[in-house]
């Protein structure tokens, strides 16, 4: 089947913003989620969008979606080192998840 | 927030012997969990659907008799890897399905090392 794609590796100056893409597969997918996993941890719920909206904020974290294109981004404002960590984005699989592969974020001082 | 555990978080068994994973729900019910593997630098694969009071629902390629999954109750579902090999060795996570339908919370993840 298809893969949810992401670019594997991005690296940006603290306080930077950073923007990490996702193209998904499922154009029915009602949900779309943005996961962090920080080293030998599980996986931590950052936000999510309904599949009706084309924008969500969330304190530093804003979401975009482009329905048409299969596109979803992440954008992390006034990046920190703390938010160093693998990024993965998901599509709704039934009630399971379809994770892209993860995009490695590095932020450097 | 809702809480999943998982025990144990790291194991290391010799090849030929079976690996029990627990999975559970802290501070919710529910009815159905999932469980995922991640080999390193790679993403989440679902392994299969398991059902409270039912059989699990295995995706394509995963062996049921050599991942046993049980639910036996609305909080817990157990994965156990059986005759574990060298290429079994990964990184187990299950996740469990919250009352609301966007709703899943993830365990901290098991990681498996077989000898």
């Amino acid at each position: 089947g298809e893969d949810v794609e992401q670019s594997l590796f991005l690296s940006v100056r603290e306080g930077d913003s950073s923007v990490i893409n996702c193209t998904y597969t499922d154009s029915s997918s009602t949900y779309l989620y943005w996961y962090k996993q920080e080293p030998g941890a599980g996986l931590q719920l950052l936000t999510y969008i309904f599949s009706n909206m084309d924008m969500k904020q969330d304190q530093r974290l804003t979401v975009l979606l482009n329905k048409k294109d299969k596109h979803l981004s992440l954008r992390i404002a006034d990046t920190q080192t703390g938010d160093s960590a693998i990024y993965f984005c998901a599509e709704t699989h039934g009630y399971a998840l379809n994770f892209g592969k993860g995009t490695s974020l590095l932020v450097t001082p | 927030g809702a809480v999943v555990s998982q025990h144990p978080s790291r194991v290391i068994c010799k090849s030929g012997t079976s690996v029990k994973i627990e999975c559970r729900s802290l501070d919710f019910q529910a009815t159905t969990m999932f469980w995922y593997r991640q080999f390193p630098k790679q993403s989440l694969m679902l392994m299969a659907t398991s059902n409270e009071g039912s059989k699990a629902t295995y995706e394509q390629g995963v062996e049921k008799d050599k991942f046993l999954i049980n639910h036996a109750s609305l909080t817990l579902s157990t994965l156990t890897v059986t005759s574990a090999h060298p290429e079994d060795s990964s990184f187990y996570i299950c996740s469990a399905r919250g009352t609301s339908y966007n709703e899943q919370f993830f365990g901290p993840g098991t990681r498996l090392t077989v000898l």
